[in-house]
């Protein structure tokens, strides 16, 4: 079975630049996060999609974000315009049932986004 | 104050050592709490599940304190391949469903 799958697994920007991250979920999975590790910080919750509806977008840091589930498939998440802040790792996650129950979410290997 | 904080480490041990890391949480609502591992540049993958009554799988053991807020993870017999960052995750109240809260994890180092 496949996992969650993040691409691209790396991207470099420029400050002003737009960047979009895809994340594919188990199939099956309704259950769909993103999360982001900043460097030196902790993984931190953005937002939480179940089907292709935002459950939970409260850790979604400012508007230059935006978080998309057209058909509760993938999952795309857009950063425009990019700033030097943005700089880290994308986590996606998803389960089958709500994050509620730890044990059951798998999380894709991440984007790692520098912004220059 | 951090929701979940960790002892910083890193934590350096030879092979065979007996290790253990502490972390504290400041929401005395939290409902569930896990050890997560992460391997260097990959994903968080979960180690185990931590229970009130305390829980074993194998070299690792788990215990959790309720009235002290407290978590911890003891590493028996380090193995080479335990090196990584362990993260201690905490499910918190969130609006209509549980969110999963990150500390900043502890990098153990086992070496030769």
């Amino acid at each position: 079975e496949a996992g969650v799958t993040q691409f691209p697994s790396h991207s470099v920007i420029e400050k002003g630049q737009t960047v979009t991250l895809r994340c594919d979920p188990i199939s099956g999975h309704d259950n769909l996060y993103w999360y982001r590790r900043v460097m030196g910080k902790e993984i931190k919750f953005l937002l939480h999609f179940v089907k292709e509806s935002k459950q939970d977008e409260s850790g979604m840091p400012n508007n230059r974000f935006l978080a998309e589930r057209t058909g509760g498939t993938y999952s795309t998440l857009k950063v425009q315009p990019a700033e030097l802040e943005d700089s880290g790792v994308y986590f996606c996650a998803s389960s089958q049932e709500a994050a509620t129950v730890g044990e059951k979410l798998f999380f894709g290997s991440g984007t790692q986004l520098s912004v220059l | 104050r951090k929701e979940v904080e960790q002892d910083p480490g890193p934590f350096n041990v030879p092979e065979g050592a007996t290790v253990a890391f502490n972390c504290t949480y400041s929401n005395s609502a939290s409902q569930s709490f896990f050890w997560y591992r992460q391997d260097c540049r990959k994903e968080p993958k979960l180690l185990m599940s931590v229970y009130s009554s305390g829980n074993e799988d194998g070299r690792f053991t788990a215990q959790l304190n309720r009235a002290s807020q407290y978590i911890s993870l003891l590493i028996r017999d380090s193995k080479l391949s335990d090196s990584a960052t362990y993260l201690c995750v905490v499910i918190t109240p969130r609006g209509s469903q549980g969110n999963l809260i990150f500390g900043k994890g502890t990098k153990l180092s086992v070496k030769p």
